[in-house]
């Protein structure tokens, strides 16, 4: 089993829908939950940090974790074709600057929103 | 644009061959990191650097292997190439402090024929 799982998708979805991408992980250990979006032929780019249970939000997107049911998500309002893009959730092994940058990804959410 | 770059773009060699890809981390970072991409594996951790010693290994090969140079440039070695090596190979830097922010390069893609 992987660590972090992630469906892949593809979701496919008009503009102007509510988007909703998930990540579940299996380790407690986890506690600081992000979000990277890659554009295709592109590195990944930051795209949300959050720390703790519960929402953060940042303009059209939420990120929302459940620690107690190790499941986080990753909420699109408005959705345009711009944010046409492969989803990732990724997560340090543990909390603060002790975890070595050793990033674990989830497989990616490949997402299309059409006109 | 993450100010991460790095060089070839694009690389096609030869099965048993040996290759470099070269990673600029973003001025004033000192660690670099290396992350293989495939459709199967997903997104992997292979390496880290700080400031020019490794501080971090993840499921790197014994044939791969990176370093850091005092200008704090990366290069990872990859040799004795393989049809599965194929893969895009990503930089990422990060402030000292702070490894969980990482800025991500381009990548380099590795066709190994």
């Amino acid at each position: 089993q992987k660590e972090v799982e992630q469906d892949p998708g593809p979701l496919s979805v008009p503009e102007g829908a509510i988007v909703s991408l998930n990540c579940t992980y299996s380790n407690s250990a986890f506690q600081y939950f992000m979000w990277y979006r890659q554009y295709s032929r592109k590195g990944p780019e930051l795209l949300m940090y959050t720390y703790s249970s519960g929402n953060k939000e940042d303009g059209r997107f939420t990120a929302q974790v459940d620690k107690s049911s190790k499941y986080i998500s990753l909420f699109i309002r408005d959705s345009q074709p711009s944010d046409s893009a492969t989803y990732l959730c990724a997560m340090p092994p543990s909390a603060g600057g002790t975890s070595y940058g050793k990033l674990t990804f989830g497989q990616g959410t490949i997402l299309t929103v059409h006109p | 644009d993450s100010g991460v770059t790095q060089t070839p773009k694009h690389l096609i060699t030869a099965t048993g061959q040996r290759v470099t890809l070269r990673c600029s981390p973003r001025s004033g970072d000192l660690s670099v990191y290396w992350y293989q991409q495939s459709l199967d594996q997903g997104l992997q951790f292979l390496i880290q650097y700080y400031n020019g010693e490794e501080r971090a290994k993840g499921n790197i090969l014994e044939r791969f292997s990176a370093q850091q140079f005092p200008d704090l440039h990366s290069e990872l070695n990859l040799s004795s190439l393989e049809l599965g090596d194929s893969a895009l190979y990503f930089c990422a830097s990060s402030r000292a402090g702070d490894t969980d922010t990482q800025y991500f390069g381009p990548g380099t893609r590795l066709t190994v024929l």
